[in-house]
């Protein structure tokens, strides 16, 4: 399995610019969810899902919209890119909503300028 | 905001165990304990998880007070490359609730192994 995988790794976008975070997971695992990590901080929930076609915010979503058609995809879309989203952004998953550990991708490093 | 409290640093000597606290005084009777832990700039490593019960792994023991209010997560024989920022987290693991799912991230531990 190649776990959860996130692309790009890198990423410089210009300010207005939209793009779409990919991130991929072949474990079949019903919970997915995004998180961003700024300089020195910890990690917080943007957006999340608990399976395919259900979505719901989590404590940032502003200025990112997501959706889930497969149990496999759930990619993170900026509208408009602002400086305030640099950021690491992380992808997680885990089998369900129930107490399981998640797995997270390795990251997507955004600037925007 | 997060609901542990960790201390910001920690050091230890290679081969000896890390011990790393976390206070959750105001932990709920479904809520979890989880650890993870984030190795420089990768992504967040899953550790070990536990309600009630002393739990062990491959990777670590968790050890969780009667009343709940604190734990502690042990290393048994750190290495450097145990060295990284552990995250002390409580989530509610119950369909439908308004928690569904999330993990409140804090500032964490940095635990530093030395040689």
């Amino acid at each position: 399995n190649a776990g959860v995988t996130q692309t790009p790794k890198f990423q410089v976008l210009k300010t207005g610019q939209s793009m779409t975070l990919q991130c991929a997971q072949d474990m079949n695992h019903e919970y997915m969810s995004w998180y961003r990590q700024d300089p020195g901080m910890g990690l917080r929930l943007i957006h999340y899902s608990v399976g395919a076609g259900i979505t719901d915010q989590g404590e940032v979503p502003n200025g990112y919209n997501v959706s889930r058609s497969t149990t496999e995809d759930f990619p993170l879309r900026l509208l408009s890119a602002a400086p305030s989203q640099t950021s690491v952004y992380f992808c997680a998953s885990s089998p369900g909503t129930g107490p399981y550990g998640y797995t997270f991708g390795s990251g997507t490093r955004l600037t925007v300028v | 905001d997060a609901k542990t409290t960790q201390p910001p640093s920690m050091d230890c000597a290679e081969g000896r165990a890390a011990n790393l606290p976390c206070n959750h005084s105001t932990i709920s009777g479904n809520e979890y304990v989880y650890w993870y832990r984030q190795i420089h700039s990768q992504g967040p490593q899953y550790i070990i998880h536990g309600l009630k019960n002393n739990e062990t792994n491959e990777m670590a023991s968790l050890i969780i007070t009667e009343d709940r209010k604190s734990s502690t997560l042990i290393l048994p024989h750190a290495t450097l490359r145990d060295t990284a920022v552990y995250y002390c987290i409580v989530r509610v693991d119950v369909w439908g609730s308004s928690n569904t799912g999330k993990l409140i991230f804090g500032q964490g531990t940095t635990l530093q192994v030395k040689p």
